[in-house]
């Protein structure tokens, strides 16, 4: 059994550029949330998704918008990079109505 | 609204020593309750979680965390640690409904030293 797979594992980008870091959830979960750790911090909650919508955001500006597809898959997109943006975004996969979560490796970003 | 504070940034400690590593929560409702360890350049694994029942909770590599309501802490420990349990461990916090978003405390540093 598959768990949260996400991609690309890293990525250099510059200012100004755009990203999309994306994920595939465990096999039967139809939840997913994105999560940013900056280097020597705990992870901070971005937005969850569910039947394609968000459900839920965290404190993020709107350069950070996402998206669910009909397979549960789920894509992160980030615009306008900034040097504050670079850190390791995490995926995590669950069911709609339970409250454990299952993390992937996670995609490190790093803004130059 | 709920958060996390884990006290210790840092706690070196010498293999086969004991460790606590301290969390408290602060909730006005009740919670779930996590640990995650996070390996250099890893993502998180789940340690151990409280959701509900036995106020005791253990890990299959010999970690164990007891919530305390009254003292909202959920502090994790292990009898005698191993240089392979150097790692950041991450407490975390939800509610037990809606979109169980989690709240992450700053992590704690564990190095066990030879």
């Amino acid at each position: 059994d598959a768990g949260v797979t996400q991609s690309p594992t890293h990525l250099i980008k510059t200012r100004g550029q755009q990203v999309t870091l994306r994920c595939s959830p465990k096999s039967g979960h139809d939840t997913v949330s994105w999560y940013q750790q900056a280097l020597g911090q705990g992870p901070q909650f971005i937005f969850q998704y569910y039947e394609e919508e968000e459900r839920q955001r965290g404190n993020f500006p709107d350069r950070f918008s996402g998206h669910q597809f009909p397979n549960y898959s789920s894509e992160l997109n980030v615009n306008a990079l900034l040097l504050g943006d670079s850190a390791l975004y995490l995926c995590a996969s669950s069911f709609s109505n339970t409250g454990e979560l299952f993390f992937g490796e996670g995609s490190r970003l790093t803004v130059l | 609204a709920q958060s996390v504070t884990q006290l210790d940034s840092q706690v070196p400690v010498f293999e086969e020593a004991p460790v606590e590593l301290r969390c408290n929560y602060s909730s006005s409702v009740s919670v779930y309750l996590f640990w995650y360890v996070q390996y250099p350049n890893q993502g998180l694994q789940l340690l151990l979680k409280y959701l509900s029942g036995s106020t005791l909770v253990e890990s299959i590599n010999g970690f164990e965390a007891e919530f305390n309501k009254s003292q909202t802490s959920f502090h994790l420990r292990k009898p005698s640690v191993h240089i392979s349990d150097t790692a950041e461990y991450f407490c975390a916090v939800s509610a037990p409904w809606g979109t169980y978003k989690y709240i992450f405390g700053t992590g704690t540093r564990l190095k066990v030293l030879a």
